[in-house]
């Protein structure tokens, strides 16, 4: 398809276990972001890439959460040690460029579960 | 103080009915992009309209359409004829220079708009 794509959609994992969420952007988007979307908190800012660079990961909760993007595709946001306060959806978003004017296009997002 | 301000927790209109969704924005930096997402209940977040800090005229795409205040930092979404298919979250957000780039969109809590029949 065309659309930025999600994989799981649904994630179901027990508390401690790690976590692998994947996004493949829109062919030829350079820039890539992941949002979490929680009950009360809103959409927060994660971590976005240029290329395979992070230039701003100031939205990352804890050390437990990293991300990381190569050949300037596919991203990959993983989760160590889950707890259950990380139970949320995961968007991912690409966009041409990083430019202030660009949309941002998203996926349909990572249900992930913590029991 | 918030980036994004959305102010109306929830608005209900009629259908066929013009409803105004409202945003206000604070930021210093006069190069800013403004945008409108909506998320129906599915959970898709879709991206409807645009509006650059140094556009001239008010954004308008279809049935959407942006009134925006500059001096005010208002960017309203205006959604004429409403539709039953307009039920949704809608999201005011904000791209901003952070640094020597501009990265992430701000978003505002959102609005939950419901179209009656």
């Amino acid at each position: 398809g065309a659309g930025v794509s999600q994989s799981p959609s649904n994630k179901v994992t027990e508390k401690g276990k790690d976590v692998e969420l994947r996004c493949d952007p829109i062919s030829g988007h350079t820039a890539l972001y992941w949002y979490r979307q929680s009950l009360g908190q809103g959409l927060e800012f994660l971590i976005y890439f240029q290329g395979n660079s992070a230039p701003d990961k100031s939205g990352l909760p804890s050390d437990r959460f990293s991300a990381e993007r190569t050949g300037g595709s596919v991203s990959t946001l993983t989760i160590q040690r889950t707890q259950q306060e990380d139970s949320a959806v995961y968007l991912c978003a690409s966009s041409f460029t990083s430019g202030p004017h660009q949309p941002q296009h998203f996926g349909d997002g990572t249900r992930l579960s913590i029991l | 103080a918030q980036k994004i301000t959305q102010t109306q927790p929830g608005m209900f209109v009629q259908e066929k009915e013009a409803v105004t969704l409202d945003c206000t924005y604070d930021t210093s930096d006069p190069s800013y992009g403004l945008f409108w997402y909506k998320q129906p209940s599915s959970g898709e977040m879709i991206f409807l309209i645009y509006q650059g800090s140094y556009d001239q005229q008010n954004a308008t795409e279809g049935r959407y359409s942006l009134n925006f205040q500059k001096a005010r930092k208002s960017a309203n979404l205006v959604i004429s004829a409403s539709q039953l298919g307009d039920s949704a979250m809608y999201f005011c957000a904000m791209r901003e220079r952070d640094g020597t780039s501009y990265g992430k969109l701000t978003f505002g809590q959102g609005t939950i708009l419901t179209v009656h029949p």
